[in-house]
């Protein structure tokens, strides 16, 4: 069974930086491509960044040079390291696996609040 | 800036059938941007409905179906159910690896 569970939120100041995981189970995380999703309070969904399985890595422009999207196969675990974080990062952060162009499994989520 | 719009809001009487859209602000929707579809209940993550443009997702009862209708994306919803009343998301995937989500439709079914 695919299962993707996120941890790491929290509140954090900012400025600050934050990593969140996405543990994944059922599949191989490193032959497939991963993403990052997220839903401030109240909005809709935005993407954020995707890993492809040779490793290529794409952003939103709101994130680019900020975020930075990895993934350990060992642990079968992809991360989402945030840096400067800003008032406006604050959201529920999704993982998801993607799968003919879509995203096919999600997590449950983990709530980054950025406030001072 | 590519935007991706959905109607904000859409109602539909129980049993009833509703259409929803998710088009480009420039250009056409096609089945070259592989339109997916989202349903989400408050407090739950998103549930993929529809990928692939028309390809139903295991397990998504086949009263949910998706198409291109003219210049936009359509999800359409066949015999309207109560618990359908959530909020749903279609994407577009851009090419070069980027995704754009639509702002989402609030159903009502009532």
């Amino acid at each position: 069974e695919v299962q993707l569970v996120e941890s790491g939120g929290g509140l954090i100041q900012p400025g600050g930086s934050l990593r969140l995981s996405c543990a994944a189970s059922g599949f191989i995380v490193s032959s497939n491509y991963m993403s990052w999703v997220r839903q401030a309070p109240g909005k809709g969904l935005e993407w954020v960044s995707v890993i492809y399985s040779s490793g290529t890595t794409y952003y939103a422009d709101s994130v680019k040079g900020r975020f930075t999207i990895s993934r350990d196969s060992s642990k079968n675990t992809v991360y989402l390291q945030m840096n400067s974080l800003r008032v406006e990062d604050t959201a529920v952060y999704y993982c998801a696996r993607v799968n003919f162009r879509s995203f096919d499994f999600w997590g449950q989520g983990a709530l980054v609040t950025v406030s001072s | 800036q590519t935007v991706v719009t959905q109607e904000p809001s859409f109602s539909v009487s129980p049993g009833g059938t509703v259409t929803l859209t998710c088009a480009l602000s420039s250009g056409s929707v096609s089945t070259s941007y592989n339109p997916s579809w989202y349903q989400q209940t408050p407090g739950q993550a998103p549930r993929t409905l529809i990928h692939s443009t028309d390809t139903r997702s295991s397990g998504v009862p086949d009263r949910f179906s998706g198409s291109i209708l003219g210049n936009k994306a359509a999800l359409t919803i066949t015999g309207a159910q109560a618990d359908d009343e959530s909020d749903y998301y279609c994407v577009l995937y851009m090419g070069s690896g980027i995704w754009v989500f639509g702002g989402g439709t609030k159903l009502t079914v009532l």
